[in-house]
């Protein structure tokens, strides 16, 4: 059973390109969640989202980002006309809906973003 | 801010030594506490979780404390190994709210052969 899946693992952007981050959750997990994180600090939530819904996105910078998990194929984190300051390693992971372990959130192997 | 936060940046540890990692959090609303583990360059890795409803969970060589009373949590690794060197995080999840993880800044965990 695969994991949680996310590419490309480095992404080299230049200031004001577009930055595309795709993420896979594990099989038969419906809920996914977009992370952040700054060298040595920890993970900030961005976004929650279900299958073409946005439950919470009250982490996610009111410009330039954007989120979406389509009915078909992996989840995608979108950043715009990308800053220095968006360097920074992006976890994503998921959850499944019930069970126990319903709760556990599995993260991906991260994708870093580097703007030069 | 943060709700949840650790009290030591950097723990540094002897090869079979027991090693506690502890964690602080604010939020009286959250019910669901993770301790998670992550290597250089790779993701968060699960290790144990606990509800609020228990004080005290087990898993192989972990263990996980919960003190509601203070709001505090801890993480005790039996017989530390190299292998358990890491960056530890403990995180925090609002039962009622969006389930988002609120994540601690992490404790440097160091085992000396």
């Amino acid at each position: 059973n695969a994991g949680v899946m996310q590419n490309p693992r480095h992404l080299v952007r230049r200031r004001g390109q577009e930055a595309r981050l795709r993420c896979s959750p594990m099989k038969g997990h419906s809920h996914v969640y977009w992370y952040r994180q700054l060298p040595e600090e920890g993970l900030k939530f961005m976004v929650y989202l279900q299958k073409e819904n946005i439950i919470d996105e009250s982490g996610m910078p009111k410009e330039r980002f954007s989120a979406e998990f389509p009915k078909e194929g992996p989840s995608i984190l979108r950043i715009q006309q990308v800053v220095r300051g968006d360097s920074a390693a992006y976890f994503c992971a998921s959850s499944g809906t019930s069970g126990s372990r319903g709760y556990e959130q599995y993260f991906g192997p991260g994708t870093r973003l580097t703007v030069t | 801010g943060e709700s949840v936060g650790l009290h030591l940046p950097t723990l540094s540890v002897q090869e079979g030594d027991n090693s506690i990692i502890n964690c602080a959090y604010s939020n009286s609303a959250s019910d669901y506490f993770i301790w998670y583990k992550q290597e250089s360059g790779k993701g968060p890795q699960f290790i144990i979780d606990i509800r609020s409803n228990m004080d005290k969970r087990q898993g192989q060589r972990v263990t996980v404390l919960l003190n509601k009373t203070v709001k505090h949590l801890s993480l005790q690794i039996a017989a530390t190994q190299p292998g358990d060197s890491a960056v530890y995080f403990c995180a925090e999840e609002m039962r009622g709210g969006s389930e988002k993880l609120v994540f601690g800044k992490g404790t440097k965990l160091t085992v000396n052969p």
